[in-house]
């Protein structure tokens, strides 16, 4: 069976710091991996998706980037965090079209 | 775009009351997308409740049921007598025509009292 782990598991940053988030999954070889978005009291949305490694599709733009530099690893990345990056993160492993499972997620706060 | 709307939380229930919670969807990049049910109980992961990709048809896991309307654009959850147990956030989701793309609802937080 499949595990997603993402690290960490809360972030506490400054406004204008950097920001990596990771994600990995074990158990599935050449996985599509997402990454989704929830600002408190939000809709859960979409950010990415990587469908093979070195290649990433934005979906929603919100001054974040990702990158995919393993099969099995994911990157959620800023060089300066709003106020606005504040929220829950969650990294997905979807075969496409299929429902997918989801990690325990990520909760970051920026001040 | 493709959206989804469902019912505004919080909900409250009693024990062994039913429930509905509401979704309706828009979809104009595909005229038969997945439609999706997730549901986050406290303390635990999302995940899948239940999925339907054929229109007309009903997806049931424990205890919920989902039917896919297209007359409708409608994807409500129903549960006949909801327990304790079944407090959690749902959410409803629609794949669109490209289908590494999900669109979720705001989630619906259910709580079941004793």
């Amino acid at each position: 069976a499949q595990t997603i782990h993402q690290w960490p598991v809360a972030e506490i940053k400054a406004v204008g710091s950097p920001l990596s988030l990771g994600c990995t999954i074990k158990g599935k070889s050449s996985p599509n991996l997402y990454w989704y978005w929830q600002a408190t009291g939000g809709t859960l949305q979409q950010l990415f998706y990587s469908i093979t490694v070195g290649q990433v599709e934005s979906v929603v733009q919100l001054n974040l980037s990702a990158s995919r530099p393993k099969d099995d690893q994911f990157i959620l990345s800023t060089e300066k965090l709003l106020l606005s990056h504040s929220g829950f993160y969650l990294c997905a492993w979807r075969p496409t079209g299929g429902a997918g499972y989801f990690g325990p997620g990520t909760r970051l706060t920026v001040l | 775009g493709d959206s989804v709307t469902q019912t505004e939380g919080p909900v409250t229930v009693s024990e062994s009351e039913s429930l509905i919670i509401n979704c309706t969807y828009s979809a104009t990049s595909i005229a038969y997308p997945n439609l999706f049910w997730y549901v986050r109980y406290p303390g635990e992961g999302l995940q899948l409740l239940l999925k339907v990709i054929t229109a007309g048809q009903k997806g049931s896991s424990r205890g919920f049921e989902a039917t896919y309307n297209k007359e409708t654009t409608s994807f409500h959850l129903q549960k006949a007598s909801v327990q304790e147990s079944d407090s959690a956030v749902y959410y409803c989701a629609l794949g669109g025509s490209n289908y590494n793309v999900l669109y979720f609802g705001s989630g619906t937080k259910l709580t079941v009292e004793p």
